[in-house]
This record gives C-alpha cells, sequence and structure tokens, in this order.
C-alpha cells in the first residue's frame, strides 16, 4: 500500500521569503506525485504533477517540485511567498494504472507580512 | 470544458437524522468518482470511488453509503448520523482512458455539522 508523509504540519513565513514544504512517500511500485492548494472552505485544486520524465516540475502561481526516487521525496518549492499563498498544502499519490489517489495530512502555510 | 457541482454546500443536521450530498459532473463521460472526507485538521480520507454507473468501492466501515445512479451523478448518504460524521465531504472525478491526466479534479465540498 502507498503512503503520504507532510513532515510539517504549520510552516509559518515571512512574505517574499522562500519556503520548502516537505513530502515523502511509500510505495513498492511507480507512482504518480501531485500537489495540491486549497484556500478556506474550498476544494483542492491542482498544483503541479509528476508523471514521468523530467524530475524538476514546475506548477501554477511561481511553484515547482523536485521527484527524488532515492530518497522518495517530492518537496515543494517557491522562491518568494505571497500574502496570498496563505492556504493548506497537500501532496498526494497514485500508482500509475492504479485507481485510488493517496493524501498526506497538509501542511498549512502561514505567510505574514 | 468539464465542470463539477456539488450541493448542497453548508448542512446543519441533528444527530439521527437522515443525510443526502450530491455531486454531478458535466463535459466528459465515464469519469471515475470520488467522495472524500476532510476532518479538521486532518488530511483526506477517501471514503467511496466508483468506476461506473452502479459500482462502488467502500474504503472504510461507516454508516454511509454511495451510489451511482447514472453516469455523471454521485450521492453520498446515512440514514442515521452520528456526531463523527461531521466534516468537509468533497466530491472528485478523473478522466479515464485517453482522458486520464492523472489529477483529480474536485468540488467546492460540502460542510456537514451534526450536532
Amino acid at each position: 500500500a502507498q503512503s503520504v508523509t507532510q513532515l510539517d504540519s504549520q510552516v509559518p513565513v515571512f512574505e517574499e521569503a522562500p519556503v520548502e514544504l516537505r513530502c515523502n512517500y511509500s510505495s513498492s511500485v511507480s507512482v504518480y506525485l501531485f500537489w495540491y492548494v486549497q484556500y478556506p472552505n474550498q476544494g483542492l485544486q491542482l498544483l503541479l504533477k509528476y508523471l514521468s520524465g523530467s524530475t524538476l516540475v514546475k506548477g501554477i502561481n511561481g511553484f515547482e517540485a523536485e521527484f527524488n526516487k532515492s530518497q522518495t521525496s517530492f518537496h515543494l518549492r517557491k522562491p518568494s511567498v505571497h500574502i496570498s499563498d496563505t492556504a493548506e498544502y497537500f501532496c498526494a499519490v497514485i500508482t500509475t494504472g492504479g485507481f485510488k489517489t493517496i493524501f498526506g495530512a497538509g501542511t498549512r502555510l502561514f505567510v505574514k507580512a | 470544458s468539464q465542470t463539477i457541482h456539488q450541493w448542497p454546500a453548508t448542512l446543519v443536521q441533528p444527530v439521527g437524522s437522515p443525510l443526502s450530498l450530491e455531486c454531478t459532473v458535466e463535459g466528459t463521460s465515464n469519469p471515475n468518482l470520488y467522495w472524500y472526507r476532510q476532518a479538521a485538521g486532518r488530511g483526506l480520507q477517501l471514503l467511496f470511488y466508483s468506476v461506473g454507473i452502479g459500482q462502488i468501492s467502500s474504503e472504510v466501515p461507516q454508516n454511509l453509503s454511495a451510489s451511482r445512479p447514472q453516469d455523471r451523478q454521485f450521492i453520498l448518504s446515512s440514514k442515521k448520523l452520528l456526531l463523527s460524521d461531521s466534516g468537509f465531504y468533497l466530491c472528485a472525478w478523473r478522466g479515464v482512458g485517453a482522458l486520464n491526466t492523472g489529477e483529480l479534479f474536485f468540488g467546492e465540498g460540502s460542510r456537514l455539522t451534526v450536532l
């Protein structure tokens, strides 16, 4: 079975500072990896995904993530955050050809002025 | 383009009352459909998924049930709500075959409070 661990439940950061949200996964088979963002009282929307190819993937709103197979990690980064990035971020995994997406517990990013 | 609608957005129900949350998808055919629950401060728990009309897979034992009466309609129900059923319920879909881009597309969610 697959699992996802988001290593930080909350990350406070000042505006314009860089941020990294950490995600590790466990799976015995190949997987696809995702980061989603959730604003208060809304559904989730996709930030970026890794299916295959280049291990550095770029997404919306200036976010990027790097797939590291040896460390089974998929950390999310942004070089300079804005107040509007305050939200909850979820890392997720699905096996290739699978039906079920498994989510981490989420990381609440709080950007301070 | 594809859209997903979920309702009601907010619901306050007494313990022991029934529940029906509805979700419909437009602009695609034969999607995989999902119900997730998000409890306060926790991640998303997969409750049910469906790969076709009348086909429901349950992930956790509980007093909830799901049905898929039409290709693009997914319903979450309960006969008698428990306090522990409170949470934020999210419906999602994923394309199949050539329409499968890997990600899930989520509705806006239904917040259920059981008193």
